[in-house]
C-alpha cells in the first residue's frame, strides 16, 4: 500500500531534550512537508523540501530541524529551543504540479 | 497576500439535515483549491479538489463542492450528514510557491 507513515503516534520528552520524529513515504513524491497543529490554530508549516538534499523555512520553524537525505524520508527534529512543542505534528507530501498533499496520521508530541 | 478564511469555527447540524461550509479565499491567479477532513486525533484526508473545469465538484463521502470565482468562494456541501461527518474540515489553496495555504478549519458536530 502507498501512503505514508509517521512514528512514533505518541512521543513524550523531558524538557531539554531534542527529539526527532520519523516522516515515510513510499508514493515517491518530491516533495514533503511538515505542520504543527494546535487546537484552534489550523496547520502551521514548519519545515517544507521540494527535492532531496534541499529544503525551506515555513513559517515557524524556530527551534526545529529537518533534513532529506532521501527521497522517502523527511525527518523532523524538535529541538530544547523550542519554547513550547506539545502539539500534534503532520508530515505531508505532494507529486503533483497542482500541490495535492497526502498526510500521514501524525505524532502528537508531549513535553513533561 | 494570499489567504483562506472559513467563517465557522463551529456548526452543529442534526443527522439527515443538509450541511454547507464556508470558504472564501484571496489568490489572484486561477486558484487550486482542496477540502480536506480530520477526525480526532488523525491525519488530513482529501475529500474533493478543484483545478479546472465544471465548477461543480463531487467528492467522496457524498459530498461535494462549488466553486465561485465572482465570490471567491469554494462552499462544501452534503445533502443529508450522517452521525460519521463529525469532524474537522480545513479548506485549502495552492499558492503559487508550492505550499498550500489552510483555513483555520470548521469543526462539525452531528447532532442524533
Amino acid at each position: 500500500d502507498g501512503g505514508i507513515t509517521q512514528s512514533p503516534k505518541y512521543l513524550f520528552r523531558k524538557e531539554g531534550q531534542n527529539v526527532t520524529l520519523s516522516c515515510e513515504q513510499n508514493l515517491n513524491h518530491d516533495a514533503m512537508y511538515w505542520y504543527r497543529q494546535d487546537p484552534g490554530q489550523g496547520l502551521r508549516l514548519i519545515y517544507y523540501s521540494q527535492i532531496v538534499n534541499d529544503f525551506q523555512k515555513g513559517d515557524i520553524a524556530e527551534g526545529y530541524s529537518v533534513s532529506r537525505e532521501k527521497k522517502e524520508s523527511f525527518p523532523l527534529t524538535v529541538t530544547s529551543a523550542q519554547k513550547n512543542p506539545t502539539a500534534f505534528y503532520l508530515c505531508a507530501s505532494s507529486g503533483t504540479s497542482y500541490n495535492e498533499q497526502f498526510f500521514g496520521p501524525g505524532t502528537r508530541l508531549t513535553v513533561l | 497576500a494570499q489567504s483562506v478564511t472559513q467563517p465557522d469555527i463551529h456548526i452543529t447540524v442534526s443527522e439527515g439535515a443538509s450541511l454547507e461550509l464556508r470558504c472564501n479565499y484571496s489568490y489572484g491567479a486561477t486558484p487550486y483549491l482542496f477540502w480536506y477532513v480530520q477526525s480526532p486525533g488523525q491525519g488530513l484526508q482529501l475529500l474533493l479538489k478543484y483545478f479546472s473545469g465544471d465548477t461543480l465538484v463531487q467528492g467522496i463521502k457524498g459530498f461535494e463542492a462549488e466553486f465561485k470565482r465572482s465570490q471567491s468562494s469554494f462552499n462544501l456541501r452534503k445533502p443529508s450528514v450522517h452521525w460519521s461527518d463529525a469532524a474537522e474540515y480545513f479548506c485549502a489553496v495552492a499558492g503559487n510557491t508550492g505550499k498550500l495555504i489552510f483555513g483555520q478549519g470548521t469543526t462539525l458536530q452531528v447532532k442524533p
